[in-house]
């Protein structure tokens, strides 16, 4: 499709396993992020990839997330050992250029978390 | 480091009247300034940007922003809402150099027949 594809769209699971969000970006898109947006939050950044790289870790909450991306396209961010605070919203957005001055950032529709 | 602060978490106003959605920001350096919308259960689009040159910025669905330097801020106005206008408005900030794009809190606008 033309737009950033996120699966799956609600995950319920039970706290203590584990989880993994897929985005797959705007064809040519190089840079990549992920969000978590929590209920009457805002957005908070978790993590940034330019190509294959994330040169932006800082807002990943704790050790049990992680992200990788491959072939500078589908990028996953895994979620281990879920608590209850980790339901949220997680957006996924790509952009064309590595904080290019256009800096538009185009968004998935999210992967609602829920965890029991 | 950038910072965004969104002053109101809700904002009622009724049909066709006029509404100011406030945004002020903090940065060490020149910045990027967005608006972002959020319509009930869809992603977020954007709606203007101010990136360098007129302070006053035009979006879609006739919405417009004043970028305004010695007050830090990033105003979002529209001189008369309608029913569609309501949903969740984002102010993010960029700053030059940066790679993320850092997020307010959101301010909800709702809008009273």
């Amino acid at each position: 499709g033309a737009g950033v594809s996120q699966s799956p769209s609600n995950k319920v699971t039970e706290k203590g396993k584990d989880v993994e969000l897929r985005c797959d970006p705007i064809s040519g898109h190089t840079a990549l992020y992920w969000y978590r947006q929590s209920l009457g939050q805002g957005l908070e950044f978790l993590i940034y990839f330019q190509g294959n790289s994330a040169p932006d870790k800082s807002g990943l909450p704790s050790d049990r997330f992680s992200a990788e991306r491959t072939g500078g396209s589908v990028s996953t961010l895994t979620i281990q050992r879920t608590q209850q605070e980790d339901s949220a919203v997680y957006l996924c957005a790509s952009s064309l250029f590595q904080g290019g001055a256009t800096g538009e950032l185009f968004f998935g529709e999210g992967s609602r978390l829920t965890v029991l | 480091a950038q910072s965004v602060t969104q002053l109101d978490s809700q904002v009622p106003v009724f049909e066709e009247a006029p509404v100011e959605l406030r945004c002020n920001y903090s940065s060490s350096v020149s910045v990027y300034l967005f608006w972002y919308v959020q319509y009930p259960n869809q992603g977020l689009q954007l709606l203007l940007k101010y990136l360098s040159g007129s302070t006053l910025v035009k979006g879609i669905n006739g919405f417009e922003a004043e970028f305004n330097k010695s007050q830090t801020s990033f105003h979002l106005r529209k001189p008369s809402v309608h029913i569609s206008d309501t949903a969740e408005y984002f102010c993010a900030v960029r700053g030059q150099g940066a790679q993320k794009l850092v997020f307010g809190q959101g301010t909800r606008l709702t809008i009273n027949p």
